[in-house]
C-alpha cells in the first residue's frame, strides 16, 4: 500500500498558540487529502477534505478558522490548530488518495496535548 | 452515504478464522464496502474492499452477499497482532462525496492465545 506520514507524531503546547501538522504521501501524489480527529475511546471524524490548489471543504460544525488546511502540492497537506484550548486535544490524522476512485492511505496520527 | 452496523466487539482464538460481519442494508448501487482497521494509537490501516464480488488479498477475504446488505470479513489464520477494531465503511467512489470516509464505531477484535 500507499505511504503517509506525519510530522510531529505528538506535540505539547500551551493553551493559546498555534500548532501545525504536517501530511504528507511518500510514494504517490495526493490529489486529495482528508483530515480526521479522534477523541479518546471514540472513532474517526472526518473534519475537512483538500483538493490540491483549492480551498478545503470542511464538514458540518468544524471551525475553518480555527483548522487551517492547506494542500499546496500533491504531496504536501498542512493542518494548523490556532490558538489551540484544551478541549482541541486529540489524535489528529490524516489520509490520501490518488483520485476519489482510488483506496484511501492514512498516516500514522499526531497526538496533540494542549496545556 | 449508506450507514453500516457491526457488532461493538467480538473474540478470536489465535489460529482460527475470524469471520466479522457487517450489516449495509441502504447500500446503493455505485457504493463500495472498504474494510479499515485501527490497532491502539495508530491510523487506520487499508484491509480491502469490494464493490459486488468476493475479493481476497493477502491479508483478508471479503465475501459480499447477493444482495450486497451485508458482507462479512475473514481473516483466515488470525494472530495476536491483528487485535484491533476493524471499520467497515461504504462509500461512493464518484460524486459529490469525492473518497470521503465516514468511519462508524468498528467491531473490537481481540485475538486470544
Amino acid at each position: 500500500g500507499a505511504v503517509v506520514s506525519q510530522h510531529p507524531s505528538w506535540v505539547i503546547c500551551k493553551s493559546g498558540t498555534s500548532v501545525k501538522i504536517e501530511c504528507r504521501s511518500l510514494d504517490f501524489q495526493a490529489t486529495t487529502m482528508f483530515w480526521y480527529r479522534q477523541f479518546p475511546k471514540q472513532s474517526l471524524m472526518l473534519m475537512a477534505t483538500s483538493n490540491e490548489g483549492s480551498k478545503a471543504t470542511y464538514e458540518q460544525g468544524v471551525e475553518k478558522d480555527k483548522f487551517l488546511i492547506n494542500h499546496a502540492s500533491l504531496t504536501l497537506s498542512t493542518l494548523t490548530v490556532t490558538s489551540a484550548h484544551p478541549e482541541d486535544s486529540s489524535f489528529y490524522i490524516c489520509g490520501g488518495n490518488r483520485d476519489s476512485k482510488e483506496t484511501q492511505y492514512f498516516g500514522p496520527g499526531t497526538r496533540l496535548l494542549v496545556l | 452515504d449508506a450507514k453500516t452496523t457491526q457488532p461493538p466487539s467480538m473474540d478470536c482464538a489465535e489460529g482460527r478464522a475470524a469471520n466479522l460481519p457487517c450489516n449495509h442494508s441502504t447500500i446503493s448501487g455505485n457504493e463500495y464496502v472498504y474494510w479499515y482497521r485501527q490497532i491502539h494509537s495508530q491510523g487506520p490501516q487499508y484491509i480491502i474492499h469490494g464493490l459486488k464480488n468476493n475479493e481476497t488479498n493477502e491479508m483478508a477475504s471479503l465475501i459480499i452477499t447477493e444482495d450486497r446488505k451485508s458482507s462479512t470479513l475473514i481473516l483466515p489464520h488470525a494472530t495476536l497482532r491483528d487485535t484491533a477494531v476493524y471499520y467497515c465503511i461504504v462509500s461512493k467512489a464518484r460524486g459529490s462525496t469525492l473518497g470521503r470516509l465516514y468511519f462508524g464505531r468498528g467491531t473490537q477484535l481481540t485475538v486470544w492465545p
